[in-house]
């Protein structure tokens, strides 16, 4: 079975810090991606790499970054947090596109 | 770009009652189609998926969906819901050779006894 682990299942920051969210996946995955999970607005994808150090902004970029410098590492950046950047974060691999996507457990981060 | 619309955000249904979740796209492709549960605090497991082929899918723990082209729709059913089913659903969409997928609103389940 794939395994996508998150680092932390809980974080609480504090505004303007710069905050990394880490995810492991052991199953050589090509693809890797970052969502954010918000009530009534299901997972909206930040960014997505489709190979190491290759990357691809998805539908809310805006006030983060990421880095992939291992095919099986994948960490998606707070440059300076904000309020509005509390919310569940959840990362995913997948072996080729339109191949099922392989979920972690989710970090909730709250920024203070 | 492709859109995916999950009618009803909250389901409750009796235990062993038929479990309908509704699911309709767009797309201006063939999509490749799929649900997701999460069960709480926990990421998303896949239930099921369509690519090519037999319409009607057949997935985890008694879960099945059709692919309906002509009404753009990917319906998942249970014909008996257990109280282990209470969770959230999301249907999802891709295109082909398309890396990302786009996500419903999702669907919470409860289950009565």
């Amino acid at each position: 079975d794939v395994k996508v682990t998150q680092s932390s299942r809980y974080l609480v920051k504090r505004t303007g810090e710069k905050v990394f969210l880490e995810c492991v996946q052991d199953m050589d995955h090509e693809n890797m991606f970052w969502y954010r999970q918000d009530p009534g607005l299901g997972l909206r994808l930040i960014y997505f790499s489709y190979d190491v150090k290759m990357k691809e902004k998805g539908d809310i970029p805006e006030g983060y970054s990421v880095s992939r410098e291992k095919k099986e590492r994948f960490s998606l950046i707070l440059e300076s947090a904000s309020t509005n950047q509390t919310s569940m974060y959840l990362c995913a691999s997948s072996l080729m596109s339109n191949q099922p996507q392989h979920f972690g457990d989710g970090t909730r981060l709250s920024i203070l | 770009a492709q859109s995916v619309t999950q009618l009803g955000s909250h389901v409750s249904v009796s235990e062993g009652a038929l479990v309908l979740l509704r699911c309709n796209y767009s797309s201006s492709v063939p999509p490749y189609l799929f649900w997701y549960v999460q069960y709480p605090n926990q990421g998303l497991q896949l239930l099921l998926k369509y690519t090519t082929g037999a319409t009607l899918v057949k997935g985890i723990n008694g879960f099945e969906a059709e692919f309906k082209k002509s009404e753009t729709s990917f319906h998942l059913t249970k014909p008996s819901a257990h109280m282990s089913d209470a969770a959230e659903y999301f249907c999802a969409v891709s295109r082909s050779n398309d890396y990302k997928l786009s996500f419903g609103a999702g669907t919470t389940v409860t289950v009565r006894a």
